[in-house]
């Protein structure tokens, strides 16, 4: 049962345009959301995160969306770079303690090329 | 410098051995959670501790085998009996609580 879903394996965009990776998931209990960018053969760095009692979050170039009701979360990166191509992975957390307290559920991710 | 380290950056391992995998961090870190991520695919969770000399099993932890005897160390066996270990393995740490987790460079096993 995959409760994170990246359902765009691809997204490819020119320099400077707006990437959107998108992200869904089912679990009503996930309470914070986070997104991680990675290279090859690299460990995922963490980009940008986000608590279910916001609906966005602003870093620079990377806003985060959190649409609670449609169970939906974006990722805009204004304006693209060519650095920018990567594998981006959504998570999200279970929040309430207890022994799942601290686990991520990850995505499949979502391979974004931005062409120069 | 604050990080996480792990060791060797690739594995080679003839079939029926089993390997340990090294995780360490100097963060102070309380959690700590072993990953694997297969080409195509998310990281899925094998195990994980959030505090010394316990730990729980993650989604995928058939034919693992983990120890924190230490805050700073949570080394990973992979056993015999996994059944497809080759895959690329991530550690990760966070303080706690919907805290961001952070990665270490991974270590690449490959079963010949």
């Amino acid at each position: 049962d995959q409760q994170v879903k990246q359902n765009s394996p691809s997204l490819s965009v020119q320099e400077g345009r707006i990437s959107i990776l998108n992200c869904d998931y089912t679990n009503s209990m996930f309470d914070y959301f986070l997104w991680y960018k990675k290279y090859p053969a690299e460990g995922p760095t963490f980009l940008i995160s986000i608590s279910s009692i916001k609906d966005k979050n602003e870093d620079g170039r990377f806003t985060v969306f959190l649409n609670k009701s449609a169970k939906h979360l974006s990722l805009h990166i204004v304006p693209s770079q060519p650095g920018d191509s990567a594998v981006y992975f959504c998570a999200a957390n279970l929040g309430g303690g207890g022994t799942s307290y601290g686990k991520l559920t990850f995505g499949q991710g979502t391979i974004l090329t931005v062409h120069p | 410098d604050g990080g996480i380290t792990q060791s060797p950056k690739y594995l080679f391992r003839k079939e029926g051995q089993n390997v340990t995998l090294s995780c360490e961090q100097n963060l102070n870190h309380d959690a700590m959670y072993w990953y694997r991520q297969d080409p195509g695919q998310g990281l899925r969770l094998i195990y994980y501790s959030q505090i010394v000399n316990d730990f729980q099993k993650g989604d995928i932890a058939e034919g693992y085998s983990v120890s924190r005897e230490k805050k700073e160390s949570f080394p990973l066996t992979v056993t015999s009996a996994q059944k497809n270990p080759t895959a690329f393995y991530l550690c990760a740490s966070t303080t706690g609580i919907g805290d961001t987790q952070y990665f270490g460079p991974g270590t690449r096993l490959t079963v010949l």
